[in-house]
């Protein structure tokens, strides 16, 4: 079946560092690309999405850009700040017969340092 | 807040008791969906509702059920409980346009169920 896999974590970077997660899928077809953030004691918000090849999502400073030919959509920002310290989920969208659903990588604990 | 509302936040309980999750989704979001969230399976999808029926299952174990109603709001029930079930549950609402192809699910705060 269709499948993330995600950088494994923890990431630990200081203020201003430049960050890159991983994220790289396995599907049939073409699905949707998706990052989801999860902040301590809270439910997931999506970050940001992709819906076709070569589509670039960007949303609070980051960005990811959906790459068929490596299978992959990392994210990335510039400059993170401490309040960016969450777990991040890369996701992709399968529908199968007329349902969609979700695949979640593992998650990435980002811990950022002032 | 994200729309999404689960009840209980916290539930504690011993080994073959039962329980029910509740989540009430965003206005005007017509599906519902189950995540079962722990520490060595990560985040694995469990059932989906659209409009009071269902659409889609998961990984959900026999012991687990679920049901939406006519006013939407979506209930998990799981029983005869093992340690093992012990996560976090969560609920997510869609409009569920599924000829888009890229639904947007907005997650509830979860519900953290311990077994002892």
């Amino acid at each position: 079946g269709n499948s993330v896999t995600q950088m494994e974590g923890p990431v630990t970077l200081s203020e201003e560092a430049f960050l890159t997660i991983n994220c790289t899928y396995t599907a049939t077809g073409y699905p949707s690309l998706f990052w989801y953030v999860q902040y301590p004691g809270e439910g997931l918000q999506l970050l940001l999405k992709a819906t076709k090849a070569d589509d670039k999502g960007s949303n609070k400073g980051f960005e990811a850009t959906y790459r068929k030919e490596t299978t992959s959509f990392h994210l990335e920002k510039g400059s993170v700040q401490v309040s960016d310290s969450a777990v991040y989920f890369c996701a992709l969208s399968e529908v199968i017969q007329g349902a969609q659903k979700l695949v979640f990588g593992q998650g990435t604990r980002l811990t950022i340092n002032p | 807040d994200s729309g999404v509302t689960q009840t209980p936040k916290h539930l504690i309980t011993a080994t073959g008791q039962r329980v029910t999750l509740r989540c009430s989704p965003r206005s005007g979001d017509l599906s519902v969906y189950w995540y079962q969230q722990s520490l060595d399976q990560g985040l694995q999808f469990l059932i989906q509702y659209y409009n009071g029926e269902e659409r889609a299952k998961g990984n959900i174990l026999e012991r687990f059920s679920a049901q939406q109603f006519p006013d939407l709001h979506s209930e998990l029930n799981l029983s005869s409980l093992e340690l093992g079930d012990s996560a976090l549950y969560f609920c997510a609402s869609s409009v569920d346009t599924l000829w888009a192809g890229a639904n947007v699910l907005t997650f509830g705060a979860g519900s953290r169920l311990t077994v002892l």
